[in-house]
């Protein structure tokens, strides 16, 4: 049961351009959401994040946007430059004693030149 | 300067051994962390530990097993009973919250020929 899906493997976007990628979410009890940025064979590195009290979060060229009664969460990235590109997991958790973070599959991001 | 490390980056192993990843944090973080990434499959959570001497498992432990015997070292060891062990792990720590990212390692790619 993936209680945090991103439904796009991958995304090609020019350089200068809007990068948006999507994730949805199932578990109502979530209140934490994190994008992640990932090269390949490096570990993730956080990116912003957001909590369920608000519904945007804003952090130089990287805006998260959160919908709740959608259960949906967006990252964009403008302008969107060669470097952007990597894997973009979100990430979500419920709070509680553990508190454990839920990826998503993952988008790759192509930002072309 | 702090962080978490992980080794080795590259690991080959034959088919019935066992194998222990390291992982090391000198960021003084209570909560660790094991993660496994299979291409399109995300993030999954392998084991987790909140403080020393205690853990517990996360969403595919089987054939796998950790220990917190120092706060700085929570290594992970994939035993033959783990069916697919090639994957790329990564270990991951946070200070003792209720929220708040999660910091990771540079990954161990393990191959079993």
């Amino acid at each position: 049961d993936q209680q945090v899906k991103q439904n796009s493997p991958s995304l090609s976007v020019q350089e200068g351009r809007i990068s948006i990628l999507n994730c949805d979410y199932t578990n109502s009890m979530f209140d934490y959401f994190l994008w992640y940025k990932k090269y390949p064979a490096e570990g993730p590195t956080f990116l912003i994040s957001i909590s369920s009290i608000k519904d945007k979060n804003e952090d130089g060229r990287f805006t998260v946007f959160l919908n709740k009664s959608a259960k949906h969460l967006s990252l964009h990235i403008v302008p969107s430059q060669p470097g952007d590109s990597a894997v973009y997991f979100c990430a979500a958790s419920g709070g509680g004693a553990t508190n454990k973070l839920i990826f998503g599959t993952g988008t790759l991001l192509a930002v072309q030149p | 300067d702090g962080g978490i490390t992980q080794s080795p980056k590259y690991l080959f192993r034959k088919e019935g051994q066992n194998v222990t990843l390291s992982c090391e944090q000198n960021l003084n973080h209570d909560a660790m962390y094991w993660y496994r990434q299979d291409p399109g499959q995300g993030l999954r959570l392998i084991y987790y530990s909140q403080i020393v001497n205690d853990f517990q498992k996360g969403d595919i432990a089987e054939g796998y097993s950790v220990s917190r015997e120092k706060k700085e070292s929570f290594p992970l060891t994939v035993t033959s009973a783990q069916k697919n062990p090639t994957a790329f792990y990564l270990c991951a720590s946070r200070p003792y919250s209720y929220t708040g990212e999660l910091f990771f390692g540079e990954g161990s790619r393990l191959t079993v020929l």
